[in-house]
């Protein structure tokens, strides 16, 4: 167990509807990230938050948006959904230090859009 | 575009040491290699990491070259709850935005 919790577990949603995803941080860790896994794919680097800011975005679009929280929990909110946003989203949080943070990941929220 | 090159699938024989190869020939001086696995639909999970010198833990030993331009995961002693895909990742070095670039990984089967 890593302390990172996600929620829902799954969710269903049809095309153009917009979705929220939601991430608790582990005890003491001021960073999160998100990541996108499509089916047989490994985790694609959605952004990042540190500290309540934006800090670093992979290639997805501005439709992906996300949130973070003083208590460092996150969202993740996708708008104007298509089907091929159907896929696993998983957070990971960590603790920003010197040298590097090592992240540790949430179990996943599984995504399907009809 | 993952900075590591893994092989695809590898198997091993349950009791036995599975020795997991990494290449990353082009690894920044200030870049660390982690090891993550995957059981199906689950979430990463976090092994081990290293910068220079290998390291162990309790659940694995990560040996990097000298030149870093390659590692290896052992785990010691391999069981069936091993089975897993296997990612080995170059990131870190302080820099702001530490992101995971997740490659293709290597598919460990542990038979009995």
């Amino acid at each position: 167990e890593t302390g990172v919790t996600q929620s829902p577990t799954h969710l269903i949603k049809t095309r153009g509807q917009q979705v929220t995803l939601r991430c608790s941080s582990q005890s003491g860790h001021n960073t999160v990230s998100w990541y996108q896994q499509a089916l047989g794919q490994g985790p694609q680097f959605i952004f990042q938050y540190y500290r309540e800011e934006e800090n670093g975005r992979g290639n997805f679009p501005p439709r992906f948006s996300g949130l973070q929280f003083p208590n460092y929990s996150s969202e993740l909110n996708v708008n104007a959904l298509e089907l091929d946003d159907s896929a696993l989203y998983l957070c990971a949080s960590s603790l920003r230090t010197r040298g590097t943070d090592t992240q540790y990941f949430g179990p996943g929220t599984r995504l399907t859009v009809l | 575009d993952a900075k590591t090159t893994q092989p695809t699938s590898m198997d091993c024989a349950e009791g036995r040491a599975a020795n997991l190869p990494c290449n990353h020939s082009t690894i920044s001086g200030n870049e660390y290699v982690y090891w993550y696995r995957q059981i199906h639909s689950q979430g990463p999970q976090y092994i081990i990491h290293g910068l220079k010198n290998n390291e162990t833990n309790e659940m694995a030993s990560l040996i990097i070259t000298e030149d870093r331009k390659s590692s290896t995961l052992i785990l010691p002693h391999a069981t069936l709850r091993d089975t897993a895909v296997y990612y080995c990742i170059v990131s870190g070095g302080g820099n702001a935005g530490n992101m995971l670039t997740f490659g293709g990984g290597t598919r460990l089967m542990v038979k009995p």
